[in-house]
């Protein structure tokens, strides 16, 4: 069974800092691996997706985030936090050609001015 | 072009009472899903409708959910009775074919609280 990992319920950064968010997966074969952000009150936004290619995705808002299939990875990454980024973000994943979309546990992001 | 639209946004009712939940995906997105988010835990897929054809429901508590996507465009969540343990968000989701089938659109979701 396919499954996804965030190992930190919270990450507390400092505004103009990098940020990582950590995630792994357990999914067999090709993994389409994905992230959403979910803010207050609102539906989860779709950040970014890893399909094939290079292994470092850039998508909304500033964010990437990094393909590592040695060590079933796909962590979230920006070079320089801002206060407006503090919202829960989930990781996901699903194997190919298989549209169940798993979700992690979430985490906390909170960038302090 | 507006989002998935989901109502009622709240909704707090007495266990063994009914509720049912709406959902407006995307115009034009053939896929339609309903996902379960429990406090603390990251959405659980309960439905996938491929336009009015359930596709997998698989993790739907058939004993006391139901659901069904008339017509392939919106569609509705029931569970009757409601049980202490289903208070949760209900989430709606869409996805268009093609290059964008597997990116999702969120509704803000359906927040249950049963008393």
């Amino acid at each position: 069974a396919q499954s996804v990992a965030q190992p930190e319920d919270q990450v507390n950064v400092a505004e103009g800092n990098p940020l990582t968010v950590k995630c792994t997966y357990s999914v067999s074969g090709n993994p389409y691996l994905f992230w959403y952000v979910q803010y207050p009150n609102r539906g989860l936004q779709f950040l970014l997706k890893y399909i094939t290619g290079d292994n470092l995705v850039k998508g909304s808002y500033g964010f990437e985030a990094e393909f590592n299939k040695s060590q079933t990875s796909f962590h979230l990454k920006k070079p320089s936090a801002l206060v407006s980024d503090s919202a829960l973000y989930f990781c996901a994943a699903h194997k190919t050609g298989f549209q169940k979309l798993v979700f992690g546990t979430g985490t906390r992001l909170l960038v302090s001015p | 072009e507006a989002g998935v639209v989901q109502s009622p946004r709240y909704k707090i009712i007495e266990k063994k009472q009914p509720v049912a939940f709406w959902c407006n995906p995307i115009s034009g997105h053939n896929t339609l899903y309903w996902y379960l988010q429990n406090l603390g835990q990251g959405p659980e897929l309960l439905i996938r409708y491929e336009n009015e054809e359930a596709v997998d429901d698989s993790q739907l508590p058939k004993d006391r959910f139901s659901a069904e996507r008339l017509k392939g465009v919106d569609s509705t969540l029931k569970i009757q009775p409601a049980e202490l343990g289903d208070s949760a968000v209900y989430l709606c989701a869409s996805s268009p074919r093609g290059a964008g089938a597997n990116v999702l659109t969120f509704g803000a979701g359906s927040r249950l609280t049963v008393l």
